[in-house]
Formats: structure tokens, C-alpha cells, sequence
């Protein structure tokens, strides 16, 4: 059974860091892109940010361009995301989800989510 | 990049039928979609893989009652004798090499 557990969410001032994790289990890691998408309070999915199963392929939306950075440890079937330079906009759910196969391919499974809340 | 229209509401009737639209922007209008549902708090949930031919594929435990189709930019899901669990809202996603969107969402009730 495909599990994405994501952890590390909390509560943050604005213009402090903040490191996502989400660890898969269920499936071969490091055959499948991952990809990051948000969802703030009462509003639609946002994806964030996408990688490649060799972190070939890299992408972010223009909104978390230059302040996040996706990377994963395939050896540790791990997903990360550092968030730089926090706002009050990026408070959200963010969910882990799994690609179906290649980078350039659709989400196929979704984790519960971690809830950021950047606040003073 | 592309822009995926939703409407942001609909509703049908316990039993009955509903049609819900996805519409690529112009100059996408053969980008392959996918249909997610998010059920009142829980995470979301993929439902299908639609192509421009109208092909489709499930994902794992979809009931027979979800189909998909296409019709130029717009890419439908259609939700057959509708359950109360139905009522949720329904996302439409797509990508492409340098990007991923997905739809505002259609919330919809059942009536």
C-alpha cells in the first residue's frame, strides 16, 4: 500500500525557514517524480514544486520561485522541501504526492498533509 | 503555460447525473488532464487520466459511475447515479514540461 506521510509543519514568523519532509513507503521511490502541492485555508490546490526520480527535472510555481528547494534521498525514500523567506501567503496545507511515473506525468496519490502557518 | 477553467458549482440530484467541464486554454487544447476529488477534509484523491481523444483511465477503486470525455478544449467528467459521497469538490490538473496547474475546483452538492 502506497503511504506518504509528510511531517515537519508548524507555526512561523514571517521571513523564517521552515523544512518539509515526507517519507513514501509502499512503492519503489526512486522509480516515480514527486511533486509538493499546497492548499491555503478554504482555497484551491497549488502545486508548488515537482522533481524527477534522479533530480534530473527540477520546477517551482513563479510564486515559491527562489525562496524553496525541493530535493530528495532516494537511499532514504525521502522527499524534502526547504522554504526560505516564509510569508503570510504561503500558509497552507502542503501535500506530498506521488507522479505516476516520469516528471511530465499526473499525480496518482496524495499524502494527509502538514500545515504551515507563517504568522507573527 | 496552460490555465485549466472550472466552473466553481454544481448540483444534481441524489440519483441523477452530472456533467462536470475542465476547459484548457488556448493554444493546450490537446493536453492530456487529470480528475481529482476532495472530499469535505480529507486530502485529495485521483480519479483519472483523460486525454484529447476522450481515453481515459481509472485510477485504482474509481467506481464504474465516473467517466471521462473530451470535446475539443474541454475535458468532462461525468459522475453517474450520484451518491452522497459524491458531494465534493473536483479538481482538473495538467503539466508540462516546465510546469503543473491545476483548476479552481467545482464544488459539487448533492441535492
Amino acid at each position: 500500500e502506497v503511504q506518504l506521510v509528510e511531517s515537519g509543519g508548524g507555526l512561523v514568523q514571517p521571513g523564517r525557514s521552515l523544512r518539509l519532509s515526507c517519507a513514501a513507503s509502499g512503492f519503489t521511490f526512486d522509480d516515480y517524480a514527486m511533486h509538493w502541492v499546497r492548499q491555503a485555508p478554504g482555497k484551491g490546490l497549488e502545486w508548488v514544486s515537482g522533481i524527477s526520480w534522479n533530480s534530473g527535472s527540477i520546477g517551482y510555481a513563479d510564486s515559491v520561485k527562489g525562496r524553496f528547494t525541493i530535493s530528495r534521498d532516494n537511499a532514504k525514500n525521502s522527499l524534502y522541501l526547504q522554504m526560505n523567506s516564509l510569508r503570510a501567503e504561503d500558509t497552507a496545507l502542503y501535500y506530498c504526492a506521488k507522479g505516476r511515473s516520469g516528471y511530465s506525468s499526473e499525480v496518482v496519490y496524495w499524502g494527509q498533509g502538514t500545515l504551515v502557518t507563517v504568522s507573527s | 503555460q496552460p490555465v485549466l477553467t472550472q466552473s466553481s458549482s454544481a448540483s444534481a440530484s441524489l440519483g441523477s447525473s452530472v456533467k462536470l467541464t475542465c476547459t484548457l486554454s488556448s493554444g493546450h487544447s490537446s493536453y492530456i488532464i487529470a480528475w481529482h476529488q476532495q472530499q469535505p477534509g480529507k486530502a485529495p484523491r485521483y480519479l483519472m487520466k483523460l486525454e484529447g481523444s476522450g481515453s481515459y483511465n481509472k485510477g485504482s477503486g474509481v467506481p464504474d459511475r465516473f467517466s471521462g470525455s473530451s470535446s475539443g478544449a474541454d475535458r468532462y467528467l461525468t459522475i453517474s447515479n450520484l451518491q452522497s459521497e459524491d458531494e465534493a469538490d473536483y479538481y482538473c490538473e495538467t503539466w508540462d514540461s516546465n510546469t503543473r496547474v491545476f483548476g479552481g475546483g467545482t464544488k459539487l452538492t448533492v441535492l
